[in-house]
């Protein structure tokens, strides 16, 4: 079946560039997302990617999705301690419902000073 | 422009004990409505998702429901909490077609301790 993986925990010091990493299996995923979850809060959608583009780019956010090795990551340049929280990466089927959105395990990102 | 609330925030109830979490949207009509439960440390998991009044998809056994009584309103329901329901929970919501994306929104979550 469907599954996305992503690595637990990231530690990048405060100004470096993060980069976090998602797999999924799925190959007619036609949406994939990445959404942030701050400390006790709900989640919140970051940006998104159409399966047929490469990169897109939000100020500081860069996605990048791989779709031959079905490899997607977020890319946090000049990361700062308001960046800290859980970073989950999600996808969708083509043709499916948003009930079949299939979140991955998120990444915790911690920002050393 | 589309807000979702859900309360209570944060709930403490003992074993044995009803729940009922409530959920509501604003700004949208007729849109798909979930409830998703994040286990500390863990993922999130889909427990109901809903396309119509009344009309409610579960997807894991346990002893929680969920029912839609007006449009734009989800509830999440127990009976009997067991120790293993504690856990944040989430209501999200999406529009009723695939044309945008299919991207959730969600509210801010409860978190619930079952002693």
């Amino acid at each position: 079946g469907e599954d996305v993986e992503q690595s637990l925990f990231l530690s990048v010091r405060e100004g470096d560039s993060s980069v976090i990493n998602c797999t999924y299996t799925d190959s007619s995923s036609t949406y994939l997302y990445w959404y942030k979850q701050e400390p006790g809060a709900g989640l919140q959608l970051l940006t998104y990617i159409f399966s047929n583009m490469d990169m897109k780019q939000d100020q500081r956010l860069t996605v990048l999705l791989n779709k031959k090795d079905k490899h997607l990551s977020l890319r946090i340049a000049d990361t700062q301690t308001g960046d800290s929280a859980i970073y989950f990466c999600a996808e969708t089927p083509r043709g499916g419902s948003a009930s079949k959105i299939i979140f991955g395990s998120g990444t915790r990102l911690s920002i050393r000073p | 422009s589309q807000t979702i609330h859900q309360w209570p925030a944060t709930l403490v109830q003992p074993v044995g004990s009803p729940l009922s979490l409530e959920c509501t949207v604003e700004g949208t009509s007729n849109p798909n409505l979930y409830w998703y439960r994040q286990a500390a440390g863990r993922g999130l998991q889909l427990l109901f998702y809903s396309v119509g009044i009344g009309q409610i998809s579960s997807e894991v056994p346990q002893n929680l429901s969920a029912s839609r009584p007006q449009d734009r309103q989800f509830i999440l329901s127990s009976k009997k909490l067991l120790l293993s329901d504690s856990g944040f929970y989430l209501c999200a919501w999406s529009p009723p077609d695939s044309h945008s994306g299919n991207t959730i929104y969600f509210g801010e979550g409860s978190w619930l301790t079952v002693v």
